[in-house]
C-alpha cells in the first residue's frame, strides 16, 4: 500500500538554527514528490517537486532532495515566517491520479 | 482567475441537510482535485476531474458524496444528508502538468 511518513511532528528552533524534515515514502513506481507549505486557515502553497533520486531544488532557505526511499527538507538559518506545516506528497507513475499526502510536520521558529 | 476561489469559506450546518461546496479552478488549468482534511491530519483524497470526467472517484468516502464539474471549470461537490464526521476543511486544487494550486478551502461544520 502506498504511504507517506512524515518526521518529526513537530519541530522547534530558534532563529538560525538550521535543520532538516523527513519524508519518508513507500509507492509502486514514483511520478513525482511535492513539497507544500500550509499557513493555518489556508490552502496548501506549493513548493517543490522532484522526480528523480538524486535530484535537489532550492528556494530562498528551503533546499529538497531526493533518494529512492525518501525526502529531505532541509532549513537553513530558519527566520520566523518560516513557521507552518510542511506537506510531503507523493504521485504513482500508473494506477490512477490521486497523490498522496504525509500528515505534515508543524514548524516553530522562535525570534 | 488568478488563483482557485472556494466557497462559501466557512459552512455550519445541521446534521441532516444537504450541503454544496463550490470551486472555481485556475482558467486553463485541466486538472481539478477534491480533498478533505480533518483537524490536525493530513489531506485526504476525494476525487479527481480531468476536464468534466472524474477518472479516479476512489476516495469518495461514502455515497452521500458527489461530485460535478462543467468543462474545464466549476466544480461543486455535494453532500447529503451530512453526518458530525463530514466536518473538517473541504480543499479544492487545480493544475496543468504537476503541482496543485489550491484553494484556501471550505470549513464544514455539522451540528
Amino acid at each position: 500500500e502506498d504511504q507517506v511518513t512524515q518526521s518529526p511532528e513537530a519541530l522547534r528552533l530558534q532563529e538560525g538554527e538550521s535543520s532538516s524534515l523527513n519524508c519518508s515514502y513507500t509507492v509502486s513506481g514514483l511520478r513525482g514528490l511535492f513539497w507544500y507549505r500550509q499557513d493555518p486557515g489556508k490552502g496548501p502553497e506549493f513548493l517543490f517537486t522532484l522526480y528523480s533520486a538524486g535530484e535537489e531544488k532550492e528556494k530562498e532557505r528551503l533546499k529538497a532532495t531526493l533518494t529512492k526511499k525518501e525526502s529531505f527538507l532541509h532549513i537553513t538559518a530558519p527566520k520566523p515566517e518560516d513557521s507552518a506545516t510542511y506537506l510531503c506528497a507523493v504521485l504513482r507513475n500508473t494506477g490512477g491520479f490521486k497523490t498522496i499526502f504525509g500528515a505534515g510536520t508543524r514548524l516553530f521558529v522562535k525570534a | 482567475g488568478a488563483g482557485v476561489s472556494q466557497s462559501p469559506s466557512n459552512k455550519v450546518t445541521e446534521k441532516g441537510k444537504d450541503v454544496e461546496l463550490r470551486c472555481d479552478p485556475i482558467s486553463g488549468h485541466t486538472a481539478l482535485y477534491w480533498y478533505r482534511q480533518r483537524l490536525g491530519q493530513g489531506l485526504e483524497f476525494l476525487i479527481y476531474f480531468q476536464g468534466n470526467s472524474a477518472p479516479d472517484k476512489s476516495g469518495l468516502p461514502s455515497d452521500r458524496f458527489s461530485a460535478e464539474r462543467t468543462g474545464e471549470s466549476v466544480s461543486t461537490l455535494t453532500i447529503q444528508r451530512t453526518q458530525q464526521e463530514d466536518s473538517a476543511v473541504y480543499l479544492c486544487a487545480s493544475s496543468l502538468i504537476d503541482g496543485y494550486t489550491f484553494g484556501s478551502g471550505t470549513r464544514l461544520t455539522v451540528v
